[in-house]
């Protein structure tokens, strides 16, 4: 398994609070990504990163911000949680574009 | 095939068939296509890629087909396992445009359960 760590798995959280989601990565991969996965939709990338502090926005980025201050890790902020970010969030790496992407185990996020 | 809405595609098969799961992709300039397989709880684990330079790639008992006519993308299992029940789902890309992240669009999935 490529070396990617999901925290926390899951989570419950009310509406309104902030919340942080953290990818950790051994592997020193340059690209890093959040996806979000909904039935009926697959997985849609959220934020993608190209390197430390190099991050640019995905095709649902409404809501979320990313940071990158280290290599090793991509952190996901949704500033006010809405019911509408309940979701599983998905973090890949990959050595270079258009190379395989390689997925952590997701962190479950109900908001109520 | 894999198509868009709440309900996945299945296909059951029983252990030791072979099974081929179908994927359409849209773009006509994607140019890199990658399957993977997600087990339930788990993240998506990368299967095989095949570029749009090749009709062909083997695996260890996966065989992808590429055809870029009918944008057309197929995984073949030899030997089926119960091991391999999963969604399944194809991703392409396309590096036309000057992306610069190498942006995947994945498939819905398709449900394949085999049985013991």
């Amino acid at each position: 398994d490529a070396g990617i760590t999901q925290s926390p798995r899951h989570k419950v959280t009310e509406t309104g609070t902030p919340v942080t989601l953290r990818c950790h990565q051994t592997e020193n991969h340059r690209y890093m990504y959040w996806y979000r996965q909904d039935p009926g939709h697959g997985l849609r990338l959220i934020h993608y990163s190209y390197g430390v502090k190099d991050t640019d926005k995905g095709e649902v980025s409404d809501g979320y911000s990313v940071s990158r201050s280290k290599t090793e890790d991509f952190l996901l902020t949704l500033e006010s949680a809405t019911s509408s970010q309940t979701s599983v969030y998905f973090c890949a790496i990959s050595a270079l574009m258009a190379q395989p992407q390689h997925f952590g185990d997701g962190t479950r996020l109900s908001i109520l | 095939g894999e198509s868009v809405g709440l309900h996945l595609p299945t296909l059951s098969v029983q252990e030791g068939d072979n099974s081929i799961i179908n994927c359409a992709y849209s773009n006509s300039a994607s140019d890199y296509f990658i399957w993977y397989k997600q087990e339930s709880g788990k993240g998506p684990q990368f299967i095989i890629d095949i570029r749009s330079n090749m009709d062909k790639r083997q695996g260890q008992r996966v065989t992808v087909l590429l055809n870029k006519t009918v944008k057309h993308l197929s995984l073949q299992i030899a030997a089926t396992q119960p091991g391999d029940s999963a969604v399944y789902f194809c991703a392409e890309n396309s590096e036309a445009g000057g992306t610069s992240y190498g942006k995947l669009t994945f498939g819905q999935g398709t449900i394949l359960t085999v049985h013991p």
